[in-house]
């Protein structure tokens, strides 16, 4: 059954804590993706990896960092630095993130909240 | 600043009318565009993607490319009770800021309610 998996569904932070998104895909896809979306907003990219131990920021990069030790895996940990942090996170993937007619699929999302 | 801009909604259709999603797009490079359905709560889902000018129909859904006036719709035919949803615009295109070639923006989405 392939898909990609996203955990916790929800997760709570408390102020000055780092939190970590997991994101895991089986379809053997190279690109992956963080978006974040704020209620009537569109998605906007936080980081995307192409291939192992390499990641590129997006447009929204600041109080995030990822890691891409594996092809399956592309963690986001939101970091105390981020400072209005409650939102939606989508972890997306695609095949190479290099061709113009590629499409993302995404996972189900974690809602991340304040304490 | 790539942009993307649809009709901001929310859009109300009684059930078996069309229903006309419509998204305009800043850069002229774009090169291939797409749509997602967003239920309330959950993740985005493609429905439809379009690269050429013209008319791409798929069931009971049309999208619409025009490249000259930077425009690309959705036409729901028989809208149904269960296509109540948020449509999601995203254009794909090139970027030299390194990194992935192709990069996809997104519209702040329509909110259409299908009432039976």
């Amino acid at each position: 059954d392939g898909g990609i998996t996203q955990s916790p569904k929800y997760l709570f932070r408390k102020e000055g804590q780092n939190v970590t998104l997991s994101c895991e895909q089986n379809l053997n896809h190279d690109a992956m993706y963080w978006y974040r979306q704020d209620p009537g907003q569109g998605l906007r990219l936080i980081y995307y990896s192409q291939i192992v131990n390499d990641f590129q920021k997006g447009d929204i990069a600041e109080g995030y960092s990822v890691s891409r030790e594996k092809k399956e895996s592309f963690p986001l940990t939101v970091t105390s630095a981020q400072k209005n942090p409650t939102a939606f996170y989508l972890c997306a993937s695609s095949i190479s993130g290099d061709t113009r007619q590629e499409t993302q699929y995404f996972g189900p999302g974690t809602r991340l909240l304040v304490l | 600043q790539k942009e993307v801009e649809q009709n901001s909604g929310p859009l109300s259709v009684p059930e078996g009318a069309i229903a006309s999603l419509n998204c305009t797009y800043s850069d002229r490079g774009s090169q291939s565009f797409f749509w997602y359905r967003q239920y309330s709560g959950k993740s985005p889902e493609l429905i439809m993607s379009i690269y050429s000018n013209g008319d791409k129909e798929d069931g009971r859904f049309t999208a619409q490319l025009n490249k000259a006036s930077q425009y690309v719709s959705l036409l729901i035919r028989d809208s149904q009770p269960s296509d109540s949803a948020t449509y999601l615009c995203a254009v794909n295109a090139y970027s030299n800021s390194g990194g992935s070639n192709y990069k996809l923006t997104f519209g702040k989405g329509t909110l259409l309610t299908v009432n039976p």
